[in-house]
């Protein structure tokens, strides 16, 4: 089946840091999505992207669809204690009927 | 903005017994939603895709007749775990697909079998 390798798993910083993350695929994805996960809640989606090169911001934060399309990149800027928390890339083919799969996350720790 | 309940939040139930969780879309019509599981630090994993008006789609590995999934109406799907052991104890997650590209989650359901 598909795989999607995050890294880092997990990371710490202090605040006011700039935080980089990354997913790749072992085939191609048609849409790249990242998530944020706080504890005991569902995922809410950060940034969506569409096209290979695509590079979309979202305050803070900055992604990047990979020209090959096997691989996206997530950048949080100037890190604060509430960016804590778990990041996901999902992966979506345009034929899966919107079926996601999921990176391993990446656990965010922001010290103050 | 489009919002996606899931009922109930959290649940405890003893061993044996069934437990039907409810994902609602509130404000859009779906006709697709999809059943994730999460154990503890792990991540989200599909476990059917539920089209209304007929059979759900079961993800390789997961037990139909153990995770039934009822998608009866255009904004409410159903996923009862029957026969509930502590193995699947475990954070349950809908999502609901709004238009061709919209997918909107719900904020989970914690069930845990004693």
């Amino acid at each position: 089946g598909q795989q999607l390798n995050q890294s880092p798993q997990s990371m710490f910083i202090q605040e006011g840091e700039d935080v980089s993350m990354n997913c790749t695929s072992s085939s191609i994805f048609n849409t790249w999505l990242w998530y944020k996960q706080d504890p005991g809640e569902g995922p809410v989606l950060l940034i969506a992207l569409y096209k290979a090169g695509e590079l979309t911001s979202n305050g803070r934060l900055t992604a990047q669809f990979g020209i090959t399309r096997k691989d996206s990149f997530l950048n949080i800027s100037a890190s604060i204690p509430s960016d804590v928390g778990i990041y996901f890339c999902a992966g979506q083919y345009e034929t899966s009927g919107s079926r996601l799969t999921f990176g391993e996350g990446t656990q965010l720790t922001v010290n103050p | 903005g489009a919002v996606v309940s899931q009922h109930p939040s959290r649940v405890i139930c003893k061993s044996g017994t069934s437990v039907k969780i409810e994902c609602r879309s509130l404000d859009f019509q779906a006709t697709t939603m999809f059943w994730y599981r999460q154990f503890p630090k792990q991540s989200l994993m599909l476990m059917a895709t539920s089209n209304e008006g007929s059979k759900a789609t079961y993800e390789q590995g997961v037990e139909k007749d153990k995770f039934l999934i009822n998608h009866a109406s255009l904004t409410l799907s159903t996923l009862t775990v029957t026969s509930a052991h502590p193995e699947d104890s475990s954070f349950y997650i809908c999502s609901a697909r709004q238009g061709v590209t919209s997918l909107h989650f719900g904020n989970g359901t914690r069930l845990t079998v004693t």
